[in-house]
């Protein structure tokens, strides 16, 4: 069975600083893995996903995440953050015999303060 | 602008009412799910469909129920609500996983539920 640990609940930061949100994934076939944004209030929208191909994955709102097999994470960044980013973050996997169910992870809460 | 639409964004019931929660989708999407969401504990699959009259049970399925009439409804129904179903629910929809693809979701903007 597939799981996803995220590794920090809460991530404080302040604007214009970098971030990195930590996901790591355990499976024991190919991965895909995506990061969804809640903001409150709201449902989840779709950050950016990886599927196949090149490690590094270019998202919305200037954001990216690398996979990375041999340590099984998927770690999203953004090089400097804005106040409108604050929100909770979700990192998720599925397999392909897994019938298109996500799993996702316990969520980060990214607050930035000015 | 495609979209799944939740009924309600808040209710409040009451313990023992039977309670539903509806969803629609308007991209022809095969699959449609039901998660809850409660802090520190992410999202958890309660049920989902992979069609017309099918459902299957997710992680935590106890005390809920689904239905699924039409290809773009998926209803979630608490057949006796208790107060540990306060919760926020959140319905998704995808295309099939197609080969070695998945599409990923999209999710409605969700249903605060209280139960009293």
């Amino acid at each position: 069975a597939q799981s996803v640990t995220q590794l920090d609940s809460q991530v404080p930061v302040f604007e214009e600083a970098p971030v990195e949100l930590r996901c790591n994934y355990s499976s024991s076939v190919s991965v895909y893995l995506f990061w969804y944004v809640q903001y409150p209030n709201q449902g989840l929208q779709l950050l950016l996903k990886y599927l196949s191909g090149s490690t590094l994955v270019k998202g919305i709102n200037g954001f990216e995440a690398e996979f990375n097999k041999s340590q099984t994470s998927f770690h999203l960044r953004k090089p400097s953050v804005h106040i409108s980013d604050t929100a909770e973050y979700f990192c998720a996997v599925s397999t392909y015999n897994q019938g298109g169910k996500l799993i996702f992870g316990q969520g980060t809460e990214l607050s930035v303060k000015p | 602008d495609v979209k799944v639409t939740q009924s309600s964004r808040y209710l409040v019931k009451r313990t023992g009412e039977k309670v539903f929660l509806e969803c629609v989708q308007d991209m022809d999407h095969e699959n449609m799910f039901w998660y809850r969401q409660d802090p520190g504990l992410g999202l958890r699959l309660i049920y989902f469909s992979y069609d017309v009259k099918m459902k299957e049970k997710g992680d935590i399925p106890e005390g809920y129920s689904v239905s699924r009439e039409k290809k773009e409804r998926f209803s979630l129904i608490l057949e006796s609500a208790s107060t540990n179903q306060t919760s926020m629910y959140l319905c998704a929809s995808s295309l099939p996983s197609i080969g070695r693809g998945n599409y990923g979701y999209t999710f409605g903007s969700g249903t605060r539920l209280t139960v009293v």
